[in-house]
């Protein structure tokens, strides 16, 4: 029972390099997310996928990108990383929205 | 647009006493409301949802919340609280009506007092 898996766990990034998180969900799931968690600011949504092909674009998008080319994966791309994108990156999903969202473990990205 | 406020970022409680964590939402349309758990290190975990059936809803490890329309609100509480209640705390919020987010609010660690 994988459930939502985030690779990697942790990553240190200079600035100016780019870098993709993987999202994999094994649970046939429509739709997935992308979260970043800051201290005191809670979840902010980064960019969301009701289902395969499909992205849309959350409340903090600027500097990421995401591609959802098969239904099983959501990959969180990050160009040209910034200091401010030090976080805790958290993918979810879920089938419908009255059903609970299964998170993964979570990312722990420092940009130097 | 749909948002949830977490009232009080900090909340101590004595072991034994009353745990009431306090989420208020606003949506227009009706609201699917959740709470979820988070322990250190650890991803979200969910303690219990509210979909339009029953108000009281009861959740895991004793833990149970009320919808209330009037007050736009869906507080939080266990009658008795226990060490390991210790963690953070999510109220979310989400609803049908072509609006597939799922929005949290910035949550509320609790600290259990021995």
């Amino acid at each position: 029972n994988a459930g939502v898996t985030q690779t990697p766990k942790f990553r240190v990034l200079k600035t100016g390099q780019s870098m993709t998180l993987l999202c994999a969900q094994d649970m046939n799931h429509e739709y997935m997310y992308w979260y970043r968690q800051d201290p005191g600011m809670g979840l902010r949504l980064i960019h969301y996928s009701v289902g395969e092909g499909t992205t849309a674009k959350g409340e903090v998008p600027d500097g990421y990108n995401v591609s959802r080319l098969k239904k099983q994966n959501f990959l969180l791309g990050l160009e040209s990383a910034a200091p401010s994108q030090t976080s805790v990156y958290f993918c979810a999903s879920r089938n419908s929205m009255n059903t609970e969202a299964f998170f993964g473990q979570g990312t722990r990205l420092t940009v130097v | 647009a749909q948002s949830v406020t977490q009232l009080g970022s900090h909340v101590s409680v004595s072991e034994g006493a009353l745990v009431l964590l306090r989420c208020n939402y606003s949506s227009s349309v009706p609201p699917y409301l959740f709470w979820y758990v988070q322990y250190p290190n650890q991803g979200l975990q969910l303690l219990l949802k509210y979909t339009s059936a029953a108000t009281l809803v009861k959740g895991i490890n004793g833990f149970e919340a009320e919808f209330k329309k009037s007050e736009t609100s869906f507080h939080l509480t266990k009658p008795s609280a226990h060490m390991s209640d210790a963690a953070e705390y999510f109220c979310a919020v989400s609803s049908n009506f072509g609006n597939e987010k799922l929005t949290f609010g910035t949550g509320t660690r609790l600290t259990i007092i021995p």
